[in-house]
């Protein structure tokens, strides 16, 4: 069964640093390309970065860049997003996704990100 | 950055009646056009993609279509499980942004 499990929300002050990891099984996880997509409470979707195959092709959305890194480790089937300088407005549910024609076709469970003082 | 601009934000509809539900991008975005279904306290799922392909297992009561700047979401005969709400998403260029969403509701 294709899977995709996020791990790593946390609660977390303004200024802050969190790691986020997806965890990849029932596919062959180096030939696809994953995204991140995050989800304010009671707000839509928000696409926030891509990496491709090899990791050498990355795109951040204009509200990260700076602050959030997205990686992958293609021997442990996972990927990454690895944020700092956080703020009260990153506050979301953060997804994982593989993607299927440029598009988020197996998505995670989610895990959330709360960012208070 | 592309805009995209859904429409409406809501609907109400009954079980059978046929949903319309518009997206608008700010620029040509050719057919790179996707649309997504989610319920509450749940991951999006992608319904269409490239504009008007149906997704694998998705029932055949959801069409899209469109190119350009212009898609369209149609839910022939609304069955109990469609109320959700719906994202366009461009993925024409990056950043590959979603639409505001629109809720269907009874």
């Amino acid at each position: 069964e294709v899977q995709l499990v996020e791990s790593g929300g946390d609660f977390v002050q303004p200024g802050g640093s969190l790691r986020l990891s997806c965890a990849a099984s029932g596919f062959t996880f180096s030939s696809y390309e994953m995204i991140w997509v995050r989800q304010a409470p009671g707000k839509g979707l928000e696409w926030v970065s891509y990496i491709n195959r090899g990791g050498d092709i990355i795109y951040y959305a204009d509200s990260v860049t700076g602050r959030f890194i997205i990686s992958r480790d293609d021997a442990q089937n996972s990927l990454y997003l690895q944020m700092s300088s956080l703020r009260v407005e990153d506050t979301a549910v953060y997804y994982c996704a593989r993607r299927h024609s440029r598009f988020g076709g197996v998505w995670g469970q989610g895990t959330m990100v709360t960012v208070s003082s | 950055d592309i805009q995209m601009t859904q429409s409406p934000s809501s609907v109400s509809a009954s079980v059978g009646d046929r949903v319309t539900i518009t997206c608008r991008a700010s620029q040509d975005i050719s057919i790179w056009l996707a649309w997504y279904q989610q319920k509450p306290g749940k991951a999006p799922n992608l319904l269409i993609y490239s504009a008007s392909n149906l997704q694998t297992g998705v029932p055949s009561r959801f069409s899209g279509s469109g190119s350009g700047t212009y898609f369209t979401l149609t839910i022939n005969s609304l069955q109990p499980e469609d109320f959700a709400t719906y994202y366009c998403q461009q993925a024409n260029d990056f950043p590959h942004t979603f639409g505001g969403g629109t809720k269907v509701e009874i």
